[in-house]
Parts: structure tokens; sequence; C-alpha cells
């Protein structure tokens, strides 16, 4: 069965800084998409970017980026010059195109420090 | 307003009571999906349906019941609630389950079994 593993519970980040949140996945699959959402204090579910693992280059948006090695299984986040709104809880999560489900992490909160 | 919606938003209830979590989208989505989230656990998926009257079961479909009648309308129903899913519910849509559109997320319920 596939897995999302988010190792890191908790990041803190000064301000303006770029951080790096971790996450490796666990699939036999070949044919799949890797997300991350952003869950602020609110509770709502917020898109940040998609890779698909057939993408050869690794996706941006904005400020954000996904450094995606598939030979190691890993789709870490990394959010460029952090802002003090970046503070929130952020999930990694994985859709397999076979059986169509998703799974996600446990998640990682990340505090953006002024 | 593109939007998925959840009513209700709070609900207190009491073991065995059945109740019905309505989800609305209004994006003719395919894709349909329900989840719950614990502190730890992350999202864990509870059924997911591909189109109407197509749906199956996710990470952790024991004690619900879905169906899906209507393109736009997803609802999740726990017949006899316990305490163990006194959790955070959320519902979601895509444009299709079978490629790298993002989810659309409603803005969750919060139910309480007493």
């Amino acid at each position: 069965a596939q897995k999302i593993t988010q190792t890191q519970p908790g990041m803190f980040v000064q301000e303006k800084e770029a951080v790096t949140l971790d996450c490796t996945y666990d699939t036999s699959d070949q044919s799949y998409g890797l997300f991350w959402y952003k869950q602020p204090s609110s509770g709502e579910m917020i898109f940040l970017i998609y890779q698909g693992s057939y993408d050869e280059q690794n996706a941006t948006e904005g400020r954000y980026s996904l450094n995606f090695q598939k030979a190691r299984k890993s789709a870490n986040l990394v959010i460029s010059a952090s802002q003090l709104g970046d503070s929130a809880m952020y999930f990694c999560a994985m859709r397999s195109y076979n059986n169509n489900d998703m799974r996600f992490g446990a998640g990682t909160r990340l505090t953006v420090k002024p | 307003e593109a939007q998925v919606t959840q009513n209700p938003r709070y609900l207190i209830t009491v073991t065995g009571k059945k109740l019905t979590v309505t989800c609305s989208q209004n994006m003719n989505h395919e894709y349909m999906s329900w989840y719950r989230q614990d502190p730890g656990l992350g999202l864990r998926q509870i059924y997911y349906s591909m189109n109407v009257e197509v749906t199956d079961k996710g990470d952790v479909p024991e004690g619900y019941k879905v169906s899906r009648k209507e393109k736009r309308n997803f609802p999740l129903i726990l017949e006899s609630p316990s305490p163990n899913q006194t959790s955070l519910y959320f519902c979601a849509s895509s444009q299709s389950g079978t490629s790298g559109y993002e989810q659309y997320f409603g803005p969750g319920t919060r139910l309480t079994v007493t």
C-alpha cells in the first residue's frame, strides 16, 4: 500500500529565508501524482503545487518549488523567501493513478519567525 | 463562485444516532472524496467516487457509507456513530481522478460523538 512520510513534525524558519519540508513516499506504481497542501490555522486546505511521476522537470509555483527525486522517492517542498503568512501546517499527498486513492502524510507545522 | 460546501460545519451528537454530512460542488467535477483529519495522522481517505454511481473504499471506510446519485452531491452517512469517529471531516472534489488535477476542499465539518 502507498505510504507518505513526513519526518518533521515541526519546523522553524526566519522570515525571508528559504525552508525545505521533507516528504518521502512508498509505492510500487509507476504512474502517480504528488501534491502539497497548506492548512493555515483557519483550517481550510489550500493546494500549492503538483508533480507528476513522469514529469522530468521539477514543478514550480511562485515561491514554491518541488524537489522531485524519483529514484529516492522523495518530493520535498521548498519555500523561498518565507513570509509570516507561510506559518501553517503543510501536507504532502500522493494519488496513484492505478487505483485512484489519495494518501496524505501526517504533516509538518511550519512557523516563520519575524 | 467555484466551491465545495459542507453542512453542517459543527455537529455534536450521541453514540448510535444516525447522521448525514452533506457535500456539494458546483464545478461539475467527476471525482469526489471524503477524508477525516486527526492529530498526528494527517488526512485519511474514507471513500471516493470517480463519477455518478461509482464509489470505492479509501483507507478507513469502516463505519461510514456514501452515495453518489448526482454528480454534484456526495453525502457521508454515519449509520451508528461511535466516539472514535469524533474528527474533522473534509469533502473534496477534482475534475478527474485519473490525472494531476488538484482537489478543492470544503471548509470541513467538526464532528463530536459523545
